[in-house]
């Protein structure tokens, strides 16, 4: 079935610094890809979406590049402030009939000033 | 403003009791859905409903009831059945599903906190 894997464990880092999520999946078919943040208490809001190899998604200065060939679609972002501190998962669909989306575990990002 | 209204915010349960979280969607989607989310985990589906008067469902659907007689509520009823009730629940839609990325991105509400007493 369709699967998406993100590193292990939190990531913590200091303002301005560049962030790096690694994200890889396993799908039948040709899914879309996404980025999803979630801010403490809240529901999840998309932050980028990619729906072909070599795509580009980019939103509020994080980019991520759909890597067909390694199965990769890698959240990056060249200064974080406290303000991105929050939970990021990645996710796909493969559109057969029923939009399912399958997520990864999730990344806690922490930001310190 | 167009968006999706989970309520309650905080919900408690006691042993052997049913609780219903409610979700209400005034974007005109076709598509719902309920998620669970367990801390460190992913988001599972629970149960997913393309049309009204119709769902199925989805990977954890086991102590879970669902209805869609309306097109803008998909409520979601937990049940004495459910052991392990207490996580986070996430309610999304979307425009539909198939065909163009556009009818298929998810769009989530704020989520219920379950606990139990």
């Amino acid at each position: 079935g369709d699967s998406v894997t993100q590193m292990e464990g939190p990531v913590t880092l200091s303002e301005e610094a560049f962030l790096t999520i690694n994200c890889t999946y396993t799908a039948t078919g040709y899914p879309s890809l996404f980025w999803y943040v979630q801010y403490p208490g809240e529901g999840l809001q998309l932050l980028l979406k990619a729906t072909k190899a070599d795509d580009k998604g980019s939103n509020k200065g994080f980019e991520a590049t759909y890597r067909k060939e390694t199965t990769s679609f890698h959240l990056e972002k060249g200064s974080v402030q406290v303000s991105d501190s929050a939970v990021y998962f990645c996710a796909l669909t493969t559109y057969y009939g029923n939009n399912r989306l399958a997520f990864g575990k999730g990344n806690q990002v922490v930001v310190i000033p | 403003d167009g968006g999706i209204t989970q309520s309650p915010k905080y919900l408690f349960r006691k042993e052997g009791q049913n609780v219903t979280l409610s979700c209400e969607q005034n974007l005109n989607h076709d598509a719902m859905y309920w998620y669970r989310q367990d801390p460190g985990q992913g988001l599972r589906l629970i149960y997913y409903s393309q049309i009204v008067n119709d769902f199925q469902k989805g990977d954890i659907a086991e102590g879970y009831s669902v209805s869609r007689e309306k097109k803008e509520s998909f409520p979601l009823t937990v049940t004495s059945a459910q052991k392990n009730p207490t996580a986070f629940y996430l309610c999304a839609s979307s425009p539909g599903t198939g065909g163009e990325l556009a009818k298929n991105i998810q769009y989530f509400g704020a989520g219920t906190r379950l606990s139990v007493l």
